[in-house]
């Protein structure tokens, strides 16, 4: 079956500009997870859905970061007004919730100029 | 707060070697643990699991055993091949549908 899809899988944008990050999670997984992977901070969570709502949002590094999921599925992770530290790459994770394992995408590099 | 911590790396084995990769963890309670393997340009790939003291996780040959008396959970394989060459992730998960902790990560090469 189809595993964890992330997009797009590279994206170079400009100091200040918004850039949008897709996660479609396995079929029928409800909780979904963002973390962010950078040299010298090694793996972050970032933030983590249950169904729609985000009972855990507290690996947010600011205020430019947002994500939202809908549906029940798909998320989308907003970096608003990109500055140099926002270039990682950003993993998406989904499960059936509970103690079962994490599934990953294979992220999406950001790089930010 | 919860945090786990890897053997630095990088590692480098020739093929058949034995391999063991040390970690230790500091959490409250009774975490489930886990390996994850990352391939060049790839996704985490969960390898094994542990969710209770003395529990045994394996796969491809990688075994590790939840030791709670030494909070370890050291991962081990008798013989390495090169298709083993990757970063591997030692992880918690403190409660239930909670976020992983990660350690730093050690990368493996092997060499024919």
């Amino acid at each position: 079956g189809a595993g964890v899809s992330q997009s797009p899988s590279n994206k170079v944008t400009e100091k200040g500009k918004d850039v949008e990050l897709r996660c479609d999670p396995i079929s029928g997984h409800t909780a979904l997870y963002w973390y962010r992977q950078s040299l010298g901070q090694g793996l972050e969570f970032l933030i983590y859905f249950q169904g729609n709502s985000a009972p855990d949002k507290s690996g947010l590094p600011s205020d430019r970061f947002s994500a939202e999921r809908t549906g029940g599925s798909v998320s989308t992770l907003t970096i608003q007004r990109t500055q140099q530290e926002d270039s990682a790459v950003y993993l998406c994770a989904s499960s059936f919730g509970g103690v079962e394992p994490q599934h990953f995408g294979d992220g999406t590099r950001l790089s930010i100029l | 707060g919860d945090s786990v911590t890897q053997m630095e790396g990088p590692v480098t084995l020739s093929e058949e070697a034995f391999l063991t990769i040390n970690c230790t963890y500091t959490a409250t309670g009774y975490p489930s643990l886990f390996w994850y393997v990352q391939y060049p340009g790839e996704g985490l790939q969960l390898l094994l699991k542990a969710t209770k003291a003395d529990d045994k996780g394996s796969n491809k040959g990688f075994e590790a055993t939840y030791r709670k008396e030494t909070t370890s959970f050291h991962l081990e394989k008798g013989s390495v091949q090169v298709s083993d060459s990757a970063v591997y992730f030692c992880a918690l998960s403190r409660t239930s549908g909670s976020r992983l902790t990660f350690g730093e990560g050690t990368q493996l090469t092997v060499n024919p």
